[in-house]
């Protein structure tokens, strides 16, 4: 069974542009999470997506926001760049297994965003 | 506000050893607890977890142990391999809502 997949793999872009970051759940899985993991910090949840909603968002300003698409999969996008918006992205992805719903998130790799 | 606390963050064992690394945390309602292992620039890996109602779990060498009443919980490595080298972080949740992680505690495992 295929984990949940992030692209791309490194990302680096300007201050003021905007990035758009990737994430495919595992198979099956309805619910996917973003979460940051600034360099020095621990990881801290950005926002949740389930069936297509988005039902909670960490303490992050506006300018990151994203979508869930009707396969699942997510997007995080982050306007406005700014150099402290460096980090690892992390996307996880929870969901039914064949004994009942999971409360367990799987993640995917991530993606390193860097903003010069 | 530091919801969950890892407070050491690091812990250096000898293989064969037992490796055992705490947790604590404030919110009396979370329900799941979970372990994850990471390494740099990757995703953290799903470990181990529990339930807010059960005491203890238990997968292979890996087991989990879980004080309510303390607000606490253990990860117990039995016996500990070069391997198992990495930063381990507790997380909690409520009603499958947003993970809380930790801060991390960094295990080394030597020869």
């Amino acid at each position: 069974e295929a984990g949940v997949t992030q692209s791309p793999t490194h990302l680096i872009k300007t201050r003021g542009q905007q990035a758009t970051l990737r994430c495919s759940p595992i198979s099956g899985h309805t619910s996917v999470y973003w979460y940051q993991q600034a360099l020095g910090l621990g990881l801290q949840f950005l926002l949740w997506y389930d069936e297509g909603e988005e039902r909670n968002r960490g303490n992050f300003p506006p300018r990151f926001s994203g979508r869930q698409f009707p396969n699942y999969s997510s997007e995080l996008n982050v306007n406005a760049l700014e150099l402290e918006d460096s980090a690892l992205y992390l996307c996880a992805s929870r969901g039914i297994t064949p004994t009942g719903v999971t409360d367990t998130q799987y993640f995917g790799p991530g993606t390193r965003l860097t903003v010069l | 506000d530091q919801q969950v606390k890892q407070n050491s963050p690091s812990l250096s064992v000898q293989e064969g050893r037992i490796s055992i690394l705490n947790c604590d945390y404030t919110n009396s309602m979370f329900d799941y607890f979970l372990w994850y292992k990471k390494y740099p620039a990757e995703g953290p890996t799903f470990l181990i977890s529990i339930s807010s109602i059960k005491d203890k779990n238990e997968d292979g060498r890996f087991t989990v142990f879980l004080n309510k009443s303390a607000k606490h919980l253990s990860l117990h490595i039995v016996p500990s391999q070069p391997g198992d080298s990495a930063v381990y972080f507790c997380a909690a949740s409520l009603n499958t809502d947003k993970l809380i992680f930790g801060t991390g505690t960094r295990l080394q495992v030597f020869p």
